[in-house]
C-alpha cells in the first residue's frame, strides 16, 4: 500500500515570497491533516479535513496560510507571504477517520531566508 | 498552560533498562490517544494506540487515566534501536516529545 506522498521535499524561498505544498493521502483515507513542525517542537496542527470539509483550522494563521482539498483527495497548503518564522517542516498525514491513528508523509522542509 | 505536556528529557539509559515517559493533556474532550516515535529528521510513526484499560505491545506498555488526563509509556528491556523522540498525542494535539538515547 502506498503511503502519504508529499512534494516538494525541500524548498528555500525569500521572505515575502509565496510557496505551495502538495499532499496525496493514502487511498481511501477520509481525513487529511497538515502540521507544522518547528525544530525541537512537536507537530502543530494547522488544518484537518474530513473529505473536502474543514473540521479544525483553529491554529491556521489565516492571514497568510490557506489550504484546500478539492474532491476530497489531494490537498495543497499555501503560504503567502512567507515570514522567517515559517521555516519548519510541513507534514501531511491521513487517517481512515478523524479518531484513528495517523500516517505521515515524509514532510516538506521549508527554509525562509 | 500547554495543551499537551511531556517529560522534557532527554533520557539516557543503558541497554536493557526500563524507562517510563509521562504525558498530561488539558482537553478533557479528547477521544483517542496515541504514542508516536520520531527518528531524527524523519516523520512521526505510530508506536501504539492507548486505551483506557491499558495495552501492551511486546516490550511497550501504554496507560491512560482519563480522570487525571494522564498518559504513560513504559519501555522494558531497552534496545539501541529504541533511541528516538517519543511523541504523546491526544487526537491531533502533540506534545513536544521526549528524547530517548539507549547506550551500549
Amino acid at each position: 500500500e502506498a503511503g502519504v506522498a508529499q512534494s516538494p521535499r525541500y524548498k528555500i524561498i525569500e521572505k515575502r515570497q509565496s510557496v505551495a505544498f502538495w499532499c496525496n493521502p493514502i487511498s481511501g483515507h477520509a481525513t487529511l491533516y497538515w502540521y507544522q513542525q518547528i525544530l525541537g517542537q512537536g507537530p502543530k496542527l494547522l488544518i484537518q479535513f474530513q473529505n473536502n470539509g474543514v473540521v479544525d483550522d483553529s491554529q491556521l494563521p489565516k492571514d497568510r496560510f490557506s489550504a484546500e482539498r478539492l474532491k476530497g483527495v489531494d490537498s495543497t497548503l499555501k503560504i503567502q507571504p512567507a515570514k522567517l518564522e515559517d521555516s519548519a517542516v510541513y507534514l501531511c498525514a491521513s487517517s481512515p477517520s478523524g479518531n484513528d491513528e495517523q500516517y505521515f508523509g515524509p514532510g516538506t522542509r521549508l527554509t525562509v531566508t | 498552560r500547554k495543551e499537551v505536556e511531556q517529560d522534557p528529557g532527554p533520557f539516557n539509559v543503558p541497554e536493557g533498562a526500563t524507562v517510563a515517559f509521562n504525558c498530561t493533556y488539558s482537553n478533557s474532550a479528547s477521544q483517542s490517544f496515541f504514542w508516536y516515535r520520531q527518528d531524527c529528521r524523519k516523520e512521526p510513526k505510530l508506536l501504539m494506540s492507548v486505551y483506557s484499560s491499558g495495552n501492551e505491545d511486546g516490550r511497550f506498555t501504554a496507560q491512560l487515566n482519563r480522570a487525571s488526563q494522564y498518559i504513560s509509556l513504559l519501555i522494558r528491556d531497552s534496545k539501541l534501536s529504541d533511541s528516538a523522540t517519543y511523541l504523546c498525542a491526544p487526537t491531533t494535539r502533540f506534545g513536544a516529545g521526549t528524547r530517548l538515547t539507549v547506550k551500549p
